[in-house]
């Protein structure tokens, strides 16, 4: 079967830095998405990691090791605003996406 | 219009009625997706249309219809709505399927409670 997994919920705090770890099993890979989901709207797109390695945007930062079905998410300088869910996501061989359930990242003061 | 959007933003249906929920995109995508998200669960895809006059099934396609007359427009019916129905429906629409980054856009949402 194919399986995304990702921590249920984080807590961090304004400043800093919080990791968002997501392991998966596909059948076939075709890149893996990072999506933001802001309680009661739609998800929006973060990140695209097709090779291994590190894809660094502003304060978020993609990494990704296709031998480990391995990929973060790393959120610098957190801001309050960046309190939201996380969602984790592969496109398989039939180029459809396979969602992990997300994260549910807290911010505190 | 600007991106994509669902209609309603929300219903309340008694079991047993039909009901189709609507999604318009001018962004010209080839690609249009509904999924259901439930609380704890991921996304699920119900049905896909990588091009006009296509459609596919996707993860949970039982109890649901699409079709795709043409580029715009990709609704989904509920032909007799059950309560496990229940659920908030994303519509989403990518410029094509296949490789590449593809990042696929995300209607409001459509929460629909089944009684």
């Amino acid at each position: 079967g194919q399986n995304i997994d990702q921590p249920t919920e984080m807590t961090a705090t304004e400043g800093a830095i919080v990791q968002i770890n997501c392991t998966y099993q596909t059948s076939g890979f075709n890149g893996l998405f990072w999506y933001q989901q802001h309680a009661g709207e739609a998800p929006t797109f973060l990140s695209y990691n097709v090779l291994d390695g590190l894809e660094e945007k502003g304060r978020f930062s993609s990494f990704l090791s296709r031998s480990k079905g391995y990929s973060y998410l790393l959120l610098k300088e957190l801001q309050m605003k960046d309190s939201a869910s996380y969602l984790c996501a592969v496109k398989d061989s039939n180029y459809q996406l396979i969602w992990g359930a997300g994260t549910k990242l807290i911010i505190k003061p | 219009i600007a991106g994509i959007t669902q209609a309603p933003t929300s219903q309340i249906l008694a079991a047993g009625r039909r009901m189709t929920l609507r999604c318009t995109q001018d962004m010209r995508h080839n690609a249009m997706y509904w999924y259901r998200q439930d609380l704890g669960l991921g996304l699920r895809l119900i049905h896909y249309s990588n091009t006009a006059g296509t459609t596919g099934k996707g993860e949970v396609p039982d109890g649901y219809s699409v079709s795709r007359a043409n580029t715009d427009d990709f609704p989904l019916t509920l032909a007799s709505a059950v309560p496990s129905q229940t659920s908030v429906y994303f519509c989403a629409s990518s410029d094509s399927e296949g490789k590449g980054a593809n990042e696929q856009y995300f209607g409001p949402g459509t929460r629909l409670t089944v009684t």
